[in-house]
């Protein structure tokens, strides 16, 4: 089988930095993406890793470590709209050709 | 931009009744798939589809069926709905070549009373 492991919470200030790691435990893996998702809004895409190494996109990094079955997200300058649950997710065999395993997602509280 | 669009947002069931949710995926993307979330749980993946086929299987019960249409729009069918049911039912369609990002569609809450 397969798993995720992420903090269910992280609570920080208005512009800080923070890091969401996830810890996964799968066959034949393919790589680690991270989502978004707003209290009863959809999943947004953040991020894919495939290969060791940290990935940029503006504020928010992505950081995967194959041999460690180790990743984290980095958000820097925080906002109060940085607030939602954050989910890895994995791409395995275990999952199939395409399809995602998420883990049980790391709910940031952003504080003024 | 085109995004994912299911339909209907919302769907309010008795027990053992059937609902079937809709989902138009983006255009040109080739796979479609469909999760369920319940309350403070994370996305559980039920299947997907690959251009217009089967491709994998989670954990869908056997009282649901799923299809993709030659327009490539998908349907999830559910049957003998229980009160476990309720959720929050994602679509979302990604493309090999424009990365493995999925993009999810706004959901269909549905409600077993």
């Amino acid at each position: 089988g397969q798993s995720l492991e992420q903090p269910s919470e992280v609570t920080a200030v208005e512009g800080a930095i923070v890091q969401i790691n996830c810890t996964y435990q799968t066959s034949g893996f393919y790589g680690l993406s991270w989502y978004q998702q707003h209290d009863g809004g959809a999943p947004t895409f953040l991020s894919y890793n495939a290969l060791d190494g940290l990935e940029e996109t503006g504020r928010f990094s992505s950081f995967l470590s194959r041999s460690d079955s180790y990743g984290y997200l980095l958000l820097q300058e925080l906002q109060m709209k940085d607030s939602a649950s954050y989910f890895c997710a994995v791409r395995s065999v275990d999952t199939g050709r395409r399809a995602l395993t998420f883990g049980s997602g790391t709910r940031l509280q952003v504080q003024p | 931009a085109a995004g994912v669009i299911q339909s209907p947002r919302h769907l309010i069931k008795e027990k053992r009744e059937t609902a079937t949710l809709k989902c138009y995926p983006i255009p040109r993307h080739d796979t479609v798939y469909w999760y369920q979330q319940g309350p403070g749980q994370d996305p559980q993946f039920l299947i997907s589809f690959y251009e217009k086929m089967q491709s994998d299987k989670g954990s869908i019960p056997d009282r649901f069926s799923a299809q993709q249409f030659s327009d490539y729009h998908s349907e999830l069918n559910m049957s003998s709905l229980e009160l476990g049911d309720s959720a929050l039912y994602f679509c979302a369609s990604s493309t090999e070549t424009g990365g493995y990002g999925y993009t999810f569609g706004s959901g269909t809450r549905l409600t077993v009373v």
